[in-house]
């Protein structure tokens, strides 16, 4: 069964702190994703990978950096994090770039940034 | 501005009858959408397609019809299930590999028994 985690459901964080999201597929997916949900805006693209090392920007990547140094694990960075970036972050996996390919989520970590 | 619309935030609809999920879209370059359903603390999952090329695509009660000319689809369930209670994302890219998904805001369908 495909699956794709990510290292903590909740979390809560001062302004100014150096947060670390985690996500770890199972797949063998060659592409991995960062995304956040808000309200009315729906999820938005962060970044993503499509293999070791690579990254690409999405469409909000300021004040996010990414890391992917396996292929299992996609981990996203906040340098210094703002309240602005309370948010729900969700990570998903492809097999294939291409948007015939459908993308397998993690359940989301629930970022409060005071 | 939002390229993927969906305009109605929630939908209430009684067991049995038939929901209809709308969703526009201003690019006239995207080739192929998606409808993701999410349950409350979970991922969203992929739940139903339609290329272009294709004017409906059915699976078991869940039907996508498009109208390109419109830039319209909809997301037909018949009938509903209380199970079908979830926030529904319409999606849609364009036809390349290089081509990312947009998401819709998304619309929280609620199924009465």
């Amino acid at each position: 069964d495909v699956k794709v985690t990510q290292s903590s459901r909740y979390l809560v964080k001062r302004t100014g702190e150096k947060v670390f999201l985690e996500c770890v597929q199972d797949m063998d997916h060659e592409n991995m994703f960062w995304y956040r949900q808000d309200p009315g805006l729906g999820l938005r693209l962060i970044y993503f990978s499509y293999d070791v090392k690579m990254k690409e920007k999405g469409d909000i990547p300021e004040g996010y950096s990414v890391s992917r140094e396996k292929k299992e694990r996609f981990s996203l960075i906040l340098e210094s994090a703002s309240t602005n970036q309370t948010s729900m972050y969700l990570c998903a996996s492809s097999p294939h770039l291409g948007p015939s390919y459908e993308q397998y989520f993690g359940p989301g970590t629930r970022l409060t940034v005071t | 501005d939002q390229q993927v619309k969906q305009n109605s935030p929630s939908l209430s609809v009684q067991e049995g009858r038939i929901s209809i999920l709308n969703c526009d879209y201003t690019n006239s370059m995207f080739d192929y959408f998606l409808w993701y359903k999410k349950y409350p603390a979970e991922g969203p999952t992929f739940l139903i397609s339609i290329s272009s090329i294709k004017d409906k695509n059915e699976d078991g009660r869940f039907t996508v019809f498009l109208n390109k000319s419109a830039k319209h689809l909809s997301l037909h369930i018949v009938p509903s299930q209380p199970g079908d209670s979830a926030v529904y994302f319409c999606a849609a890219s364009g036809k390349t590999s290089y081509d990312k998904v947009i998401f819709g805001p998304g619309t929280s369908l609620s199924v009465i028994p």
